[in-house]
């Protein structure tokens, strides 16, 4: 099956520092990815769709300044936290969807987890 | 990463009839959740079930968890062809893991 990597698999940095997490679709070509956010024991949120050579389309209520998205390549997509705050700390997820025709499917990387301190 | 594992992969279903597809997993849980996506957008989530819960409802959805089986199934009753999407199950043990999804078509 497809596969989709993250780095780091996790970071700690200090408040006020920027950090870049990424997402790479290893065999298969990504038009879409999509960057979910989580917190502890709470469920999976939609931050933000990423589409190769586009700007990204953040949802509601998430800072298009504070999380930097850049979709450059069709199996790069790259999420930057900047000037990073404790209350930033939460899981990452990615999610890339190939975007042929009438298919559902999407492939998860396996998620980063930031630690602010 | 991936622990949660749905079935069945695929469903058609007539407009009005209930679609139930279920999702199984491997270890100890705290919660489980249940996932929509249209084709070519992002996740939405639909319910989230916990550990000591057994069933849950929300609208035309129902939501079952048997942690001694280690499954879940979600029920959504009198289907409408907005209903057709991929539905995933995901489950949170420290790290979230996603099912592969079920595809449900809805035919008006």
């Amino acid at each position: 099956g497809a596969v989709v990597s993250q780095h780091p698999s996790w970071v700690i940095c200090k408040s006020g520092t920027s950090v870049k997490i990424e997402c790479r679709s290893l065999d298969f070509q990504a038009t879409t990815m999509f960057w979910y956010r989580q917190f502890p024991k709470q469920s999976l949120m939609l931050m933000a769709t990423s589409n190769e050579g586009s700007k990204a389309t953040y949802e509601q209520g998430v800072e298009k300044d504070k999380f930097l998205i850049n979709h450059a390549s069709l199996t790069l997509s790259t999420l930057t936290v900047t000037s990073a705050h404790p209350e930033d700390s939460s899981f990452y997820i990615c999610s890339a969807h190939s975007g042929l025709a009438d298919s559902y499917e999407q492939y998860f990387g396996p998620g980063t987890r930031l630690t602010v301190t | 990463s991936q622990q949660g594992e749905e079935d069945p992969q695929a469903l058609s279903i007539q407009e009005g009839e209930n679609a139930t597809m279920n999702c199984s997993y491997k270890t100890s849980i705290n919660n489980l959740q249940w996932y929509r996506q249209n084709s070519g957008r992002g996740l939405v989530h639909l319910i989230l079930i916990r550990s000591n819960e057994r069933e849950k409802h929300s609208g035309r959805l129902r939501v079952t968890l048997d942690t001694s089986k280690k499954s879940s199934s979600l029920l959504i009753t009198a289907s409408r062809a907005a209903d057709t999407a991929s539905y995933f199950c995901a489950t949170d043990m420290d790290q979230f893991y996603f099912g592969t999804g079920t595809s449900l078509t809805v035919i008006p």
